[in-house]
């Protein structure tokens, strides 16, 4: 149980372009969705934090206009890329918490997305 | 000062060996712990959970906090190739809520 999955796994685009990245809890539901960006060779650092059926909340510095979070229903959250950058390139990963039973007061983290924007 | 420190290795031993991760933090308002495991371009599988003070086990792999010196470890026993992977500590305030992540420490188990 408790599986998060992301779709795509990898993107490539060109500057200027949106991209946007699902995340979905298959066996649970999720009231809260986390994304997270990565970087080579350092940490997750949590970019927003997302309820179903309420905005999303960003982290200081992270630009809301230009990543773009919808959190539909419990158990798809989606994370929009705009105007894709170079330095936009990253591996992005989202995590579910569940409501009750599987999942509850635990985040489980999807395979994670490799977005390259040329 | 960052909220986690964690060594990010490498570190590398050998098949068998018992190794030892630590993070400390300086948020005294952490109470949930956690191990992730994570393999390369692929993302983290939670290990442990723990929440206060206190070990727990859990077949190769036993958790420590120590709260009051504000220090965590993660041990693993009888390591294994398959135990190569970068692994991160993590710590909340509230269950489930916002995860503040340590940089991660890349272990290479060598047969």
């Amino acid at each position: 149980g408790a599986v998060v999955s992301q779709h795509p796994s990898w993107v490539i685009c060109k500057s200027g372009t949106s991209v946007k990245i699902e995340c979905r809890s298959l066996d649970f539901q999720a009231t809260t969705m986390f994304w997270y960006r990565q970087f080579p060779k350092q940490s997750l650092m949590l970019m927003a934090t997302s309820n179903e059926g309420s905005k999303a909340t960003y982290e200081q510095g992270v630009e809301k206009d230009k990543f773009l979070i919808n959190h539909a229903s419990l158990t798809l959250s989606t994370l929009t890329v705009t105007s894709a950058h170079p330095e936009d390139s990253s591996f992005y990963i989202c995590s579910a918490r569940g409501t009750s039973g599987v999942g509850y007061n635990e985040q489980f983290f999807g395979p994670g997305t490799r977005l390259t924007v040329l | 000062q960052k909220e986690v420190e964690q060594d990010p290795g490498p570190l590398s031993v050998p098949e068998g060996a018992i190794v030892s991760l630590n993070c400390t933090y300086s948020n005294s308002a952490f109470q949930y712990f956690m191990w992730y495991r994570q393999y390369s371009r692929k993302g983290p599988e939670l290990l442990m959970y723990t929440y206060s003070s206190g070990n727990k086990e859990d077949g190769r792999f036993t958790a420590q906090v120590d709260k009051s010196s504000k220090y965590i470890s993660l041990f693993i026993r009888d390591s294994q190739p398959s135990d190569s992977a970068t692994y991160l500590c993590a710590m909340s305030a509230r269950g489930g809520n916002k995860l503040t992540f340590g940089t991660g420490t890349q272990l290479k188990v060598e047969l």
